[in-house]
């Protein structure tokens, strides 16, 4: 059961934008709408970010985004923010031979 | 108020057993499938195990199958992990996390509420 790629950092200034790539095969982020995001700041559980690919939890900001083409998903945050600093982790359904979930290796946002 | 809170973590032998308890409030937990998700020191997260809210569908990870085993009492509010043979690399925090959307096993809408993580140190 092999991890979803991501990059391990990105870094940004307050108000720009940056994407999060998340990079599977067809039996997971490619062949289901099921990539959910989430944020995890440091000595904290896991926040909900985006769900099916796209959608947002009530409560998070419109400045989270999501979108895929073929076995990539990616985050995008616009109008960056000091607090948006923390871990994000991608993760899919996955039909694999251990099927449900498996999650990306995580991403460093920095926000200079 | 929704809330999940894990307990059972601690120091144990490499080779020896522990049982993790999940104590859900503020929803209605047998409505909703539930997950065991762990996080070694420095590292990403990994899924354990999933329980759909009967207990008719359970998966593992590859890495836990056959030494780890979920379970639920919907009565109780509550979810399991049981955890015997355990290796130095089980070490992590474990948090328990509910699925946001019920559909089975066969789908995954997210895991909206996480709870605040037990710790298991797996050590000589």
């Amino acid at each position: 059961q092999s991890a979803l790629t991501q990059p391990a950092s990105v870094s940004g200034s307050p108000g720009q934008s940056i994407t999060i790539s998340c990079t599977g095969t067809s039996s997971d982020v490619g062949g289901y709408n099921y990539v959910s995001w989430y944020q995890q700041h440091p000595g904290k559980a896991p926040k909900l970010m985006i769900y099916e690919v796209s959608n947002r939890p009530s409560g998070v900001p419109d400045r989270f985004s999501g979108s895929k083409s073929g076995n990539t998903a990616s985050l995008t945050i616009s109008g960056l923010q000091a607090e948006d600093e923390a871990d994000y982790y991608c993760s899919s359904y996955t039909s694999s031979s251990t099927p449900y979930v498996v999650f990306g290796g995580g991403t460093k946002l920095t926000v200079l | 108020e929704v809330q999940l809170v894990e307990s059972g973590g601690g120091l144990v032998q490499p080779g020896g057993s522990l049982r993790l308890s999940c104590a859900a409030s503020g929803f209605t937990f047998s409505s909703y499938s539930m997950n065991w998700v762990r996080q070694a020191p420095g590292k990403g997260l990994e899924w354990v195990s999933y329980i759909s809210s009967s207990s008719s569908t359970i998966y593992y990870a590859d890495s836990v199958k056959g030494r780890f085993t979920i379970s639920r009492d919907n009565a109780k509010n509550s979810l399991y992990l049981q955890m015997n043979s355990l290796r130095d690399e089980d070490t992590a925090v474990y948090y328990c996390a509910r699925d946001q959307a019920y559909c089975g096993g066969d789908c995954y809408y997210g895991m909206d509420v996480w709870g605040q993580g037990t710790t298991v140190t797996v050590s000589s």
